[in-house]
């Protein structure tokens, strides 16, 4: 079965930094392309940040310049870091699979999230 | 600019049907979508990609309760046969390259 356990979230003040992490099982990691997507409380779903089998990345507007999104092919992990973080990043982050190699696709599986919280 | 519209809420009586809508942005009628389902305090979970000719294909698991449909720039999913555990936040989903896009959900009450 496909597992998705996320990790890292905490509470900090803003301008600080994190790094979130992603425990993928049951799948071939390298095949696919990783997602992290967030959800501020009571809030929607919003698409942070996506990274290829190849490793292209890409990122929202509203988290570009800050946030970094790499993978760790032999280690079956995904990774967010992010720097200067804002109150409007307070969320709860997940991270899921997606549906093909290049990114271009749907979130086939999901993980639980790990809540970010940015306040002073 | 790619974009996916929902109504906010929807409600309907336990063991009847529901049908929600995802209305793409102009220009993209002919995208496909994905359907997530997030029961409350819950991850979300994936229920079907849609294509924009109605076939779709549906993540491990998903009762044949849930079915899609589509028409022109228009996504639906439906509900059949109601159950308590149906109550819960749906959202559609569509992709270009380098850009993921939300609905912004709609809310399904069992009543």
């Amino acid at each position: 079965d496909v597992q998705l356990l996320e990790s890292g979230g905490g509470l900090l003040q803003p301008g600080g930094s994190l790094r979130l992490s992603c425990a993928a099982s049951g799948f071939t990691f390298s095949n696919y392309a990783m997602t992290w997507v967030r959800q501020a409380p009571g809030k929607g779903l919003e698409w942070v940040s996506d990274i290829g089998g190849g490793g292209d990345t890409y990122y929202a507007d509203s988290v570009k310049g800050r946030f970094t999104i790499s993978r760790d092919n032999s280690k079956n992990t995904l990774y967010l870091q992010m720097l200067s973080l804002r109150a409007e990043d307070t969320a709860v982050y997940y991270c899921a699979k997606e549906s093909y190699f290049d990114g271009s696709g749907y979130f086939d599986y999901w993980g639980q999230g790990t809540l970010v919280t940015v306040s002073s | 600019q790619l974009v996916l519209t929902q109504s906010p809420s929807a409600s309907a009586s336990l063991g009847a049907s529901v049908k929600l809508t995802c209305t793409l942005s102009s220009g993209h009628s002919s995208y496909a979508i994905a359907w997530h389902q997030q029961q409350p305090e819950k991850g979300p979970r994936y229920l079907m990609k849609l294509n924009s000719d109605g076939s779709h294909s549906k993540g491990d698991g998903i009762p044949d309760r849930f079915s899609g449909s589509s028409s022109g720039a228009e996504r639906y999913l439906t509900i059949s046969s109601l159950q308590s555990e149906d109550e819960a936040d749906y959202y559609c989903q569509t992709w270009g390259t380098g850009i993921h896009v939300f609905g912004t959900g709609t809310k399904v009450t069992v009543l």
